[in-house]
């Protein structure tokens, strides 16, 4: 396995169930990025981790809450969402310089009923 | 704040045509720069990047160079083929608190018909 994985890629739930999404990067690296990625608008970037430390939230809703247990493994938790997340989410890694390239997984398509 | 434009698409052109796809931007640093592709169904794959004023980045044809004076980083290949169809971003990362801030831009469409 190589690169950077996330499970599951397409994902359907409905309002008050709880989900998770994770994502798994085998390159060595201490950053871990989420993004959304919707229709017709810029990637958003939604979190940071920095050396398994959150680092950024973009004003994130509350209902989104994310784990980084170890520098290889980011888990996004879902709970309550609105038909308006649904999209692709990617995740992210990278190593800590401005200089370093990001690896993006194939992204998780969520589709909220 | 730091900003990312890209030219509207989708872009149509026959196999061969010459491509260019334009990429401005605004920073309040000094940022490296990149060109990222995303084919239909998955992630972002990364194309070709600059990390300093006049630096070219180039892979698989593509071409980019760094313009500090005129803050773009225009895409360019001499002969594009119908297995470069895709959605094409424009980012540009600094370092914030030690960590990357990327921007990135709306994403071009390209789509080479036969």
């Amino acid at each position: 396995e190589t690169g950077v994985t996330q499970t599951p890629r397409h994902l359907v739930m409905g309002m008050t169930n709880k989900k998770s999404l994770k994502c798994e990067q085998h390159l060595g690296h201490n950053a871990m990025y989420w993004y959304k990625q919707s229709a017709k608008k810029p990637l958003e970037l939604m979190f940071v981790y920095s050396l398994e430390e959150r680092v950024e939230n973009n004003s994130v809703p509350s209902r989104f809450s994310p784990e980084c247990p170890n520098s290889s493994h980011l888990f996004l938790h879902l709970h309550t969402l609105q038909p308006e997340d649904s999209a692709l989410y990617l995740c992210a890694s990278s190593s800590r310089g401005y200089q370093e390239t990001q690896y993006f997984g194939p992204g998780t398509r969520l589709l909220v009923l | 704040g730091d900003s990312v434009t890209q030219m509207e698409g989708p872009v149509t052109l026959s196999e061969e045509a010459f491509l260019t796809i334009n990429c401005t931007y605004t920073a309040t640093g000094y940022p490296s720069l990149f060109w990222y592709v995303q084919y239909p169904g998955e992630g972002l794959q990364l194309l070709l990047k600059a990390t300093k004023a006049d630096d070219k980045g180039s892979n698989k044809g593509f071409e980019a160079t760094y313009r500090k004076e005129t803050t773009s980083f225009h895409l360019e290949k001499g002969s594009v083929q119908v297995s470069d169809s895709a959605v094409y971003f424009c980012a540009l990362i600094l370092l914030s608190g030690g960590y990357q801030k990327v921007t990135f831009g709306t994403g071009t469409k390209l789509q080479v018909i036969p």
